[in-house]
């Protein structure tokens, strides 16, 4: 089967840094994507790892390690605006396969 | 540019009811999906369209069909509407398949009673 496991909600204080971990198990994979999603809208794309290693893109990082199918999102310098649900998703043969997602909350 | 655009916005129907769910997306790209979101869940692939011509099941088709009526068009056709079918859904487009973005529109309530 396929799943994907991340913490369902996390909550963290304005200008801390928070990570959001994500596993997964898929027949097949080809990258882990992540999304973020704010209440009533829809998930908007954050960042994309094909390979191990962390990416960087402005506040926000991502990593990968596929020999332990294992990702996490890396949230600096939070703010208000970040409380939303993050989602990470496995590419795997076309197809994203979304996880359930991880509400953030930060907290002034 | 729009984007990618979905209409209706809420719908209401009841139980057998029919109807469609329109998607448009005005960013040439190949390859559209649609999935549905349920309360605290992720989202779950229903149908996608490779390219304009082609269809294929995602994880969630039973109860739905899909048009890819053009390059620009990928319609999500609910023929007997069932309350299971209650849900958020939401289309959405790439440039091809191999393309790890997806843009997303901005979703169809529907509710069925």
């Amino acid at each position: 089967g396929q799943s994907l496991e991340q913490p369902s909600e996390v909550t963290a204080v304005e200008g801390a840094i928070v990570q959001i971990n994500c596993t997964y198990q898929t027949s097949g994979f080809y990258g882990l994507s992540w999304y973020q999603q704010h209440d009533g809208g829809a998930p908007t794309f954050l960042s994309y790892n094909a390979l191990d290693g962390l990416e960087e893109t402005g506040r926000f990082s991502s990593f990968l390690s596929r020999s332990d199918s294992y990702g996490y999102l890396l949230l600096q310098e939070l703010q208000m605006k970040d409380s939303a649900s993050y989602f990470c998703a496995v590419d795997s043969s076309y197809k994203l396969i979304f996880g359930s997602g991880t509400r953030l909350l930060v907290r002034p | 540019n729009a984007g990618v655009t979905q209409t209706p916005k809420f719908q209401v129907l009841k139980t057998g009811q029919s109807m469609t769910l329109q998607c448009a997306q005005d960013m040439n790209h190949n390859s559209m999906y649609w999935y549905r979101q349920d309360p605290g869940m992720g989202l779950r692939l229903i149908y996608y369209s490779a390219s304009e011509g082609t269809t294929d099941k995602g994880e969630v088709p039973n109860g739905y069909n899909v048009s890819r009526l053009n390059k620009r068009e990928f319609s999500l056709r609910l023929e007997s509407a069932a309350p299971s079918q209650t849900s958020v859904y939401f289309c959405a487009s790439s440039q091809s398949v191999e393309q790890e973005t997806q843009y997303f529109g901005p979703g169809t309530r529907l509710l069925v009673l």
